[in-house]
């Protein structure tokens, strides 16, 4: 069975860091791309990054270039997401997804990790 | 790159069909094939339920159907069941954007 776990969320000041975790089990996740997308409260879906099966592409939505950072350790089947210089609009649940084998869609999802940016 | 429109509430009574549209540009929706739908409960994560316009997941229910025609993608259910009652959300993967979500309420 397909199981993608997040953590790492929590509550963090304006400016603060942050490095999100998922865990996959259940397939070789060596072999898909994976996602970040996140959910502000209330608000709709926002995909924010993706990172390439070995980690040699990595793409952003603009509203986090440069601050968050995509990567994965496929040994340890996990992928990770950096974030740096955190605003109060970065707040959300961020969720881990597996992007499909023929890509062009989100198959699998975790059930997410809140993240709150306040003082 | 701007969401793609969804209506923010639609709302059907059980066995009734409904519709939800997704209205994008000739460079998102219209452009490509890559148009996926999620079906997302109150505080669960997303689950997708159509991809590539019109294909069905194994294990989605036959009541789900998708389609398209110029710029706008449609998801169409069937046969309403009140566990269909959710929010739903188109995404074009060539921009890796999605709706601003409907929610589905079955009366």
């Amino acid at each position: 069975e397909v199981q993608l776990v997040e953590s790492g969320g929590g509550l963090v000041q304006p400016g603060g860091s942050l490095t999100l975790s998922c865990a996959a089990s259940g397939f070789t996740s060596s072999s898909y791309w994976m996602s970040w997308v996140r959910q502000a409260p209330g608000k709709g879906l926002e995909w924010v990054a993706n990172i390439k099966q070995d980690g040699s592409e990595k793409y952003y939505v603009d509203s986090v270039k440069g601050r968050f950072t995509i990567s994965r350790v496929n040994a340890k089947n996990s992928l990770y997401l950096q974030m740096n210089s955190l605003r109060a609009e970065d707040t959300a649940v961020y969720y881990c997804a597996r992007e499909s084998p023929d890509g062009y869609n989100f198959d699998f999802w975790g059930q997410g990790t809140l993240v709150t940016v306040s003082s | 790159q701007s969401a793609l429109t969804q209506p923010a509430s639609v709302s059907g009574s059980p066995g009734q069909s409904i519709t939800i549209s997704c209205t994008g540009t000739s460079s998102d929706v219209g452009g490509y094939k890559y148009v996926s739908w999620y079906q997302q409960h109150p505080g669960k994560a997303p689950k997708l339920m159509i991809y590539e316009v019109s294909n069905r997941p194994s294990g989605v229910s036959n009541r789900f159907s998708g389609s398209k025609s110029g710029n706008t993608a449609s998801l169409t259910i069937s046969g309403l069941q009140a566990e269909d009652e959710a929010d739903y959300y188109c995404c074009s993967y060539k921009n890796r954007v999605f709706g601003g979500g409907t929610k589905l309420t079955v009366l």
